[in-house]
């Protein structure tokens, strides 16, 4: 059981530059989410997705783009790539939506877009 | 719109000390608080979940509780240990995404 897992762990990108971040989870669960975290900002939602095929925007989400075609996977998108959007990228998943149901992180990708 | 702070931002303490961070939330309409740890360069463990009918739980040396109506909540550790450095991170749960502080960061010296 790996839990949450994230691909890739570090990136270096142009400005301009595409990429995509793959959240996969083993846990059978229904939400997941992607948060960026910055100095000074604490972490903040990005989109999030309850379930296969649904995704919605979060606090931040303008430049970035997901998918939920597999229950197990949520993919961020990165479509034309900012020094704005440098930061560490987490991934979390939990079972249900309800205040019962904690979150759980992945290890995160650091993106540096130079 | 919740906002969370938590005070101190760094604290610095011997060890076997027992210490108590804080967090305050601005909106008390909450379904739960949950603390994580985070190391550095390390993704998050969540340490402990308080759901909003919840005063408190425990983890080992680990206590949590929770005022939902004052809108705060305290993580007590007892007798820290070097292991215990890291960033705490308080986060409360509104609507479908947590909201989270910016953390406190513990240093626990030998």
């Amino acid at each position: 059981n790996a839990g949450v897992t994230q691909t890739p762990k570090f990136r270096v990108l142009k400005t301009g530059q595409s990429m995509t971040l793959l959240c996969a989870q083993d846990m059978n669960h229904e939400y997941m989410y992607w948060y960026r975290q910055d100095p000074g900002m604490g972490l903040r939602l990005i989109h999030y997705s309850v379930g296969e095929g649904t995704t919605a925007k979060g606090e931040v989400p303008d430049g970035y783009n997901v998918s939920r075609l597999k229950k197990q996977n949520f993919l961020l998108g990165l479509e034309s790539a900012a020094p704005s959007q440098t930061s560490v990228y987490f991934c979390a998943s939990s079972s249900a939506g309800g205040g019962t149901y904690e979150q759980y992180f992945g290890p995160g990708t650091r993106l540096t877009v130079t | 719109k919740q906002e969370v702070t938590q005070i101190p931002a760094a604290l610095s303490v011997p060890e076997g000390e027992n210490l108590v961070l804080n967090c305050s939330f601005t909106d008390s309409a909450i379904y739960n608080l949950q603390w994580f740890r985070q190391d550095p360069g390390k993704g998050l463990t969540s340490l402990l979940l308080i759901q909003s009918s919840q005063r408190e739980q425990t983890s080992g040396r680990l206590n949590a509780s929770l005022d939902k109506s004052s809108g705060r909540s305290t993580l007590y550790i007892a007798a820290s240990q070097p292991g215990d450095s890291a960033t705490y991170l308080c986060a409360v749960k509104g609507g479908t995404a947590l909201i989270f502080g910016k953390g406190t960061t513990l240093s626990v010296s030998s």
